[in-house]
């Protein structure tokens, strides 16, 4: 079955940027979405299609995808961006999840 | 506005059946590719099935096949998840969430989720 690898934590001090890598077997192939989920609720879709960005979406966040690897990139991340982050693609008929990123804005 | 209320999730013991629904508001339910995700205490998202609009194709992750079914019923604005012989590893929090886009698969992405339903599958 298909697998995307997520990084389990990446760290960021509050200004710089953060960078969230999601892999898979030719992923660049495959759309890929990604979703912020902060403790206690329900998660949230922050790109989709590699690097469009939802209404309501702040422009700081923003994705790219190509070969073995997307990247999640949060420019002059806040405190309030500190979240469990998670990629996701299709793949045939399944749908799957990376194991998801903790990111602590320090 | 737009919404996906959850409902149905309890306490149950291995080899037992549940059904969660998914009430939707505020879209036109019948234009949308419907999932359910679950999330285990403490661990990360678990695609688990997904219906196309008319309902003409589902599709189900691995560990519950044979076990789970997904269906909708498009008068009611309903979407429904019938859970047959639960086993402990099925115990997580399920969202029902709307899929983004017409396609076939839809990939645009869950742009609306519930808040979620606790199953717990224990004796």
């Amino acid at each position: 079955s298909y697998e995307l690898t997520q990084p389990p934590s990446v760290s960021v001090s509050p200004g710089q940027t953060a960078s969230i890598t999601c892999s898979g077997h030719k992923l660049g192939d495959e759309y890929v979405c990604w979703y912020q989920q902060k403790p206690g609720q329900s998660p949230v879709l922050v790109i989709y299609q590699d690097n469009k960005r939802p209404s309501g979406i702040p422009e700081r966040f923003s994705g790219s995808n190509s070969g073995n690897t997307a990247t999640l990139t949060i420019s002059g991340t806040q405190a309030m961006d500190e979240a469990d982050y998670y990629c996701q693609a299709w793949d045939s008929s399944t749908e799957v999840f990376g194991g998801g990123t903790k990111l602590t804005v320090l | 506005e737009v919404q996906l209320v959850e409902s149905g999730g309890g306490l149950v013991q291995p080899g037992g059946s549940l059904r969660l629904s998914c009430a939707a508001s505020g879209f036109t339910f019948s234009n949308y590719w419907m999932s359910w995700v679950r999330q285990a205490p403490g661990k990360g998202l678990e695609w688990v099935a997904s219906i196309k609009q008319d309902g003409s194709e589902k599709y189900f992750v691995d560990s519950v096949k044979g076990r789970f079914t997904i269906s909708r019923d498009n008068a009611k604005n309903s979407l429904y998840l019938q859970m047959n012989s639960l086993r402990a590893e099925d115990t997580a929090v399920y969202y029902c969430a709307r899929e983004g886009g017409s396609s076939t698969p839809p990939l645009m992405g869950m742009d609306v989720w519930g808040q979620g339903t606790t199953v717990t599958v224990s004796s």
